[in-house]
């Protein structure tokens, strides 16, 4: 079976300061990968997505980027952090061997960012 | 533009009773329906889907219905119980697109007992 990893579970960050989160997944190859995020009282925000190692998407302009050094591993970093990127980050994946449609994501434990 | 819209953000049900989410969207192109339910400080986890071939999909307590005219999709969950109290998001997509799902604001259901 699959399983997807997201570390660390909580994090808090002065504003300016360096972030690196990551994701990886066990039990499948060359998933696609995803980084959401979701600011409180919101719906879920695609970030980035990669459809295999070194191919990154970007969905909207941001002070975030994204990396996949490997074919399960999704990195989300930013340089210097602002209040704005405070939010619980999701890491998804889908693909085949997922048991369903290649369409289903499936979602990490998440990562609660707090800037301040 | 929101492709998705979830129109209430909460909804409150009797124990036992049917839940009813709602769902619309505006892109024409979208051929693959989900729904995702979703605890605080957890992750989304997948509970059910439709192609846009069928109208209907059921898995256990949980139906979805489709209705590709209207753009509009429903989760119903009979019966409901407390553990169903959670945010609901539906989410839609292109089957031959590069598999970006596009979610609604969701829904907040709470089960009263």
């Amino acid at each position: 079976s699959q399983t997807i990893h997201q570390w660390p579970a909580t994090l808090v960050q002065p504003v300016g300061s360096p972030l690196s989160l990551e994701c990886t997944v066990e039990g499948t190859s060359n998933p696609n990968l995803y980084w959401y995020r979701q600011a409180a009282g919101r719906g879920l925000q695609l970030l980035f997505y990669s459809v295999g190692i070194g191919q990154i998407s970007s969905e909207v302009p941001q002070n975030l980027s994204a990396s996949r050094p490997q074919d399960r591993q999704f990195i989300l970093s930013s340089k210097k952090l602002l209040l704005s990127d405070s939010g619980f980050y999701l890491c998804a994946w889908s693909g085949w061997g997922s048991g369903g449609s290649y369409n289903e994501q499936f979602f990490g434990p998440g990562t609660r960012l707090t800037v301040l | 533009d929101q492709q998705v819209k979830q129109n209430s953000p909460s909804l409150s049900v009797q124990e036992g009773r049917i839940s009813i989410l709602n769902c619309d969207y505006t892109n024409s192109m979208f051929d693959y329906f989900l729904w995702y339910k979703k605890y605080p400080a957890e992750g989304p986890t997948f509970l059910i889907s439709i192609s846009s071939i069928k109208d209907k999909n059921e898995d256990g307590r949980f139906t979805v219905f489709l209705n590709k005219s209207a753009k509009h999709l429903s989760l119903h969950i009979v019966p409901s119980q407390p553990g169903d109290s959670a945010v609901y998001f539906c989410a839609a997509d292109i089957i031959q697109g590069a598999q970006k799902l596009v979610f609604g604001q969701g829904t907040r259901l709470t089960i009263n007992p």
